[in-house]
């Protein structure tokens, strides 16, 4: 599998202000998702990271709120932008890997970033 | 609307028993089932995936079964260890998609 970094792993942050996510793979992969858990909560997608082109983004989700960046095929950045309380969670990031005999559509996650809005 | 459903929300048991969790799913488009462990604070950790084609998967003391006829996939635990205790979750995708739907999740505790 891979290793998967997210960077910060937990973080606490005053209102409106705006925090950026970074996750590093350590193996090129085309797609990489952001994912968030709400306190006693499942997961939930927040966007699709495409290498070479915009987010693609669920419902519920917007740019402005969350801007992604994936400058190559092991980096991706999200940004949580303006934040309220209600912004209080675990955000996740996801890849899936086509090699190593790995079946497809397997996803792997990283350790996850804590966030708290005070 | 995809809806993923785990039952029990929470479950605990004495160390040595065996122990199914349970997962249903509302598409039977389904085309992978993936079963993770989250322990508290942390990412989620991969456990099995069963491919649409597939009825189970085996990996050590764990079993996972896919009906899709039911919708409804288990995850068998044998002789559970305290260090099972976590939260068990089930995610669905559909052909054509990696995106994840996830059920809410199973709180297991094994108690010593």
């Amino acid at each position: 599998s891979a290793v998967i970094s997210q960077k910060p792993s937990r973080d606490i942050c005053q209102r409106g202000t705006s925090l950026t996510i970074q996750c590093q793979v350590d193996s090129q992969v085309t797609m990489m998702f952001w994912y968030r858990q709400q306190p006693g909560q499942s997961l939930t997608l927040i966007a699709t990271a495409n290498q070479g082109s915009e987010a693609t983004y669920e419902s519920g989700f917007v740019i402005d709120k969350f801007p992604i960046s994936r400058p190559n095929l092991t980096f991706s950045t999200l940004t949580v932008s303006n934040m309220s309380p209600e912004d209080s969670s675990i955000y996740l990031c996801s890849v899936a890997l086509q090699t190593g005999g790995r079946p497809p559509g397997e996803l792997f996650f990283g350790e996850g970033s804590r966030l708290t809005v005070l | 609307k995809q809806e993923v459903t785990q039952i029990p929300a929470a479950l605990s048991v004495p160390e040595g028993e065996n122990l199914v969790l349970n997962c249903s799913f509302t598409d039977s488009a389904i085309y992978n089932l993936q079963w993770f462990r989250q322990d508290p604070g942390k990412g989620l950790t991969s456990l099995l995936l069963i491919q649409s084609s597939q009825r189970e998967q085996t990996s050590g003391r764990l079993n996972a079964s896919l009906d899709k006829s039911s919708g409804r996939s288990t995850l068998y635990i044998a002789a559970s260890q305290p260090g099972d205790s976590a939260t068990y979750l089930c995610a669905q995708t559909q052909g054509g998609s990696e995106k994840l739907v996830f059920g809410k999740g199973t709180k297991l505790t094994v108690n010593p």
